[in-house]
């Protein structure tokens, strides 16, 4: 069973490019999560995702950036015009279902998966 | 609002010593605790979970925690570090119900141990 995937690993852009950043859940997973990590600042969480539906955005930025999660293909983490604070190592996430382990160990309240993580670097 | 405190942002020790990482949650309710570990360059991964039962949870390669429920801690604890286990260790959790269902991450502890 292959871990959760993301693409690029490294990606550079100049100001003002746009990113795209992809995320393939574990098979079986139906729960996408994107959290954004800096140095000395730990895991900030930016959105959670299921097929096709933005569950909480709530630490997304409210300009520039915007999440998908299509019912065919990887999850999208889009960031336009990108600019040098956006550089950092964005991470993905995935959970199994809500009814995992007797219901507590699934969906967002259980455990999360992570993949490799893209290191964005914004010159 | 939901935070997660741990105590220690680098701690250096030599391998044998042995390791406790403080980590101390803020919310009333029941939650589900974790420690994920991320070596250099890599991702993260689970080392320990604590859902419910025994407070006292084993994880991977020795590493332990237990949740004190009266002091809201989940301190994580290994007897003899190894040099592999340099790592950066984050402690997490999130509301069994209510509240913010997404977890909410500490900042952090860098270890470092010498060999």
């Amino acid at each position: 069973n292959a871990g959760v995937m993301q693409n690029p690993r490294h990606l550079v852009r100049r100001r003002g490019q746009e990113a795209r950043l992809r995320c393939s859940p574990m098979k079986g997973h139906s729960h996408v999560y994107w959290y954004r990590q800096l140095p000395e600042e730990g895991l900030k969480f930016m959105v959670y995702l299921q097929k096709e539906n933005i569950i909480d955005e709530s630490g997304m930025p409210k300009e520039r950036f915007s999440a998908e999660f299509p019912k065919e293909g990887p999850s999208i983490l889009r960031i336009q015009q990108v600019v040098r604070g956006d550089s950092a190592a964005y991470f993905c996430a995935s959970s199994p279902p809500v009814s995992y382990d007797r219901g507590i160990g699934g969906g967002p309240r259980g455990t999360q998966y992570f993949g490799p993580g893209t290191r964005l670097l914004v010159l | 609002a939901q935070s997660v405190s741990q105590h220690n942002h680098h701690v250096i020790l030599s391998e044998a010593a042995s390791l406790e990482l403080g980590c101390n949650y803020s919310y009333g309710g029941t939650v589900n605790l974790f420690w994920y570990v991320q070596y250099p360059g890599q991702h993260l991964q689970l080392l320990l979970k604590y859902f419910s039962g025994d407070p006292l949870v084993k994880g991977i390669k020795g590493f332990e925690a237990e949740f004190i429920k009266s002091k809201f801690s989940f301190n994580l604890r290994k007897p003899s570090v190894q040099w592999s286990d340099t790592a950066e260790y984050f402690c997490a959790f999130s509301p069994r119900s209510g509240g913010s269902y997404i977890p909410t991450f500490g900042r952090g502890t860098s270890l470092i141990v010498h060999p």
